[in-house]
């Protein structure tokens, strides 16, 4: 079925910092792609997204590529600050019919100053 | 604009009884969506409702149900509460089959 993996975390680094969060996907067609982000006691927001191949979504200084030939949508920022301390969540629609999204298990980001 | 607004923003409940979750999407999305973020167990999709009808549900028993109402508002019932039904639960609204936004989530804890 299909499904996400995201690299374990907790991740932890020093401000400025380069941040990358990898994600890879298993899914029949063409998914689209999303990275969530929950800060801490709040819900998800939207990150970025991507809907096809070699897209590449950016947001806040954030950015992820949607590679099909390597089923990847890695989540990278060139500097990170304390303030994107929160948890990462990849995820994939592979069906607009089913609405569903499917999500990684999530990578918790510590950034200290 | 407004975003998605779930209430209440926390519930405690005792095993057996039933909770009843709250959720109003972004002006203008038709189609509404439940998940459950359980501790341990990541986020699960629990229904979809669109233009008023249950269009999927994920895996999870028929004491979980719920509604939309004519106004894209919608609403979870959580039947004979157990106690490993307590987790965050999060609503998202879309246009459509378009991009899904997240609500703050109402924390159910069943005791």
């Amino acid at each position: 079925g299909d499904s996400v993996t995201q690299m374990e975390g907790p991740v932890t680094l020093s401000e400025e910092a380069f941040l990358t969060i990898n994600c890879t996907y298993t899914a029949t067609g063409y998914p689209s792609l999303f990275w969530y982000v929950q800060y801490p006691g709040e819900g998800l927001q939207l990150l970025l997204k991507a809907t096809k191949a070699d897209d590449k979504g950016s947001n806040k200084g954030f950015e992820a590529t949607y590679r099909k030939e390597t089923t990847s949508f890695h989540l990278e920022k060139g500097s990170v600050q304390v303030s994107d301390s929160a948890v990462y969540f990849c995820a994939l629609s592979a069906n607009s019919n089913t609405g569903k999204l499917i999500f990684g298990q999530g990578t918790t980001l510590q950034v200290k100053p | 604009e407004a975003g998605v607004t779930q209430s209440p923003t926390h519930l405690i409940k005792t095993r057996g009884q039933q909770a009843t979750l709250r959720c109003s999407p972004i002006s203008g999305h038709t189609s509404v969506y439940w998940y459950q973020q359980a501790l341990g167990l990541g986020l699960q999709f629990l229904l979809w409702y669109d233009e008023g009808e249950e269009r999927n549900r994920g895996n999870f028993p028929p004491r979980f149900s719920g509604r939309q109402f004519p106004n894209y508002s919608s609403e979870l019932n959580v039947n004979a509460l157990e106690l490993e039904d307590s987790a965050l639960y999060l609503c998202a609204s879309s246009f459509g089959t378009d991009t899904q936004y997240f609500g703050p989530g109402t924390r159910l804890t069943v005791l």
